[in-house]
């Protein structure tokens, strides 16, 4: 069975551009969450994502939005880039969410 | 607010001797806790969980504790070995808001 596949795995990116970062769940699995890693911060939970629909939200600015297809892959999307924003960025797939996450490796981003 | 938190950063264990790592929580609400194990370039993966109507679960050398009262959850892992290096997550779960909450991670060392 194929795991939780993100890509790109590592970017680097301007202040003020934006970012598209995407995530293919394990097959049969429709709950899909985001998480930011940071040094000192641990995981922090972006949203979770189930049948398509928003279910849940961190506190993070509007700058970070996200979305899910009809096929369960999910994709976030980060605008008007900040220095602050780089961070390893996780994407978990669940077949729902009970806490026993499958992640991906992370799609590592800088921003210069 | 930091919900969940791992105070030691980091743990040092001979193999062979026993590891804990300590995990606290302040949300009385959270009803199901997991461990995770993250190695570098990898995502997290689970190891352990616990429901909050039990006080102990076990699996090969890996036992988790969960003290309510007190608000506090444990993981021992025994014997140690240099595999077990890694960064452990400790997260909680409210099963009714389908929210999971990561502490900020303790990087255990064990050496030879």
């Amino acid at each position: 069975k194929a795991g939780v596949t993100q890509t790109p795995r590592y970017l680097i990116k301007t202040r003020g551009q934006q970012v598209t970062l995407s995530c293919s769940p394990i097959s049969g699995h429709r709950s899909v969450s985001w998480y930011q890693q940071t040094p000192g911060q641990g995981l922090q939970f972006l949203f979770e994502y189930f049948s398509e629909t928003q279910r849940n939200k961190g506190n993070f600015p509007g700058r970070f939005s996200g979305r899910q297809f009809s096929n369960s892959r999910s994709e976030m999307n980060v605008s008007t880039l900040e220095l602050g924003d780089s961070a390893l960025y996780l994407c978990a797939s669940s077949l729902a969410l009970t806490g026993e996450l499958f992640f991906g490796e992370g799609s590592r981003l800088t921003v210069l | 607010d930091q919900q969940v938190k791992q105070n030691s950063p980091s743990l040092s264990v001979q193999e062979g001797r026993i590891s804990i790592l300590n995990c606290d929580y302040t949300n009385s609400m959270f009803d199901y806790f997991l461990w995770y194990k993250k190695y570098p370039a990898e995502g997290p993966t689970f190891l352990i969980s616990i429901s909050s109507i039990k006080d102990k679960n076990e699996d090969g050398r890996f036992t988790v504790f969960l003290n309510k009262s007190a608000k506090h959850l444990s993981l021992h892992i025994v014997p140690s070995q240099p595999g077990d290096s890694a960064v452990y997550f400790c997260a909680a779960l409210n099963t009714g808001f389908q929210k999971l909450v990561f502490g900020t991670g303790t990087r255990l060392l064990v050496s030879p």
